[in-house]
């Protein structure tokens, strides 16, 4: 069974500009979470998705947003990017109700 | 404050070391996760717990309900173990993770 898959794996952005990032899970897991990791924070939950519909979320600003289409696949968008939002950002699956999360490798965005 | 707390921050240690790493939480849980990440950022996750006490090879975690306490163990420490060590845990509504900052730990040949 294939990984979790993120989408692209490095970008670079100018502040103000918006991003997207993608998450394919693994087949059969509905539910996606994304989380942002920074140097001094550590992972961070943004939202969850499950069936199409956010579940949780997380304590940023909304700037940050995400969807899940009807393939259980994820993006977040990040709108008028700022320098703090240079992190990894990670999207995890698993069945609902599971305790167990699948990472993927990770998005590294850089905001310059 | 943070809803999970881990210690060390850093951790060196001499190959061969036996090393321990600790959490606490002061959520109420279903499951603690332990993860390990290596540098580049991939996450795999190490362990799964509820109660009592699991091995895998090297290592073991162990679990206190009570005392909302997990520790981490590696026996024979390798260099190849040098990671991030992070221990999450899974809210008892089973809704959210929390993690803790992360441990580092660099094993010296």
């Amino acid at each position: 069974k294939a990984g979790v898959t993120q989408t692209p794996r490095y970008l670079i952005k100018t502040r103000g500009q918006q991003v997207t990032l993608s998450c394919s899970p693994i087949s059969g897991h509905r539910s996606v979470s994304w989380y942002q990791q920074t140097p001094g924070q550590g992972l961070q939950f943004l939202f969850e998705y499950f069936s199409e519909t956010q579940r949780n979320k997380g304590n940023f600003p909304g700037r940050f947003s995400g969807r899940q289409f009807s393939n259980s696949r994820s993006e977040m968008n990040v709108s008028t990017l700022e320098l703090g939002d240079s992190a990894l950002y990670l999207c995890a699956s698993r069945v609902l109700g599971g305790s167990e999360q699948y990472f993927g490798p990770g998005t590294r965005l850089t905001v310059t | 404050k943070n809803e999970v707390e881990q210690s060390p921050q850093n951790l060196t240690a001499q190959e061969g070391e036996f090393i321990t790493i600790n959490c606490s939480y002061s959520v109420g849980i279903s499951a603690l996760h332990w993860l390990q990440q290596h540098p580049g950022g991939g996450i795999v996750s190490l362990f799964m717990l509820s109660s009592g006490k699991k091995k895998h090879g090297r290592l073991i975690a162990t679990i206190n309900i009570q005392e909302k306490h997990s520790s981490l163990h590696i026996t024979a420490s390798h260099p190849r173990d040098s990671a991030v060590y992070i221990c999450a845990v899974l809210g008892n509504t089973g809704n959210q993770f929390y993690f803790g900052t992360g441990t580092s730990l660099t094993v010296i040949p």
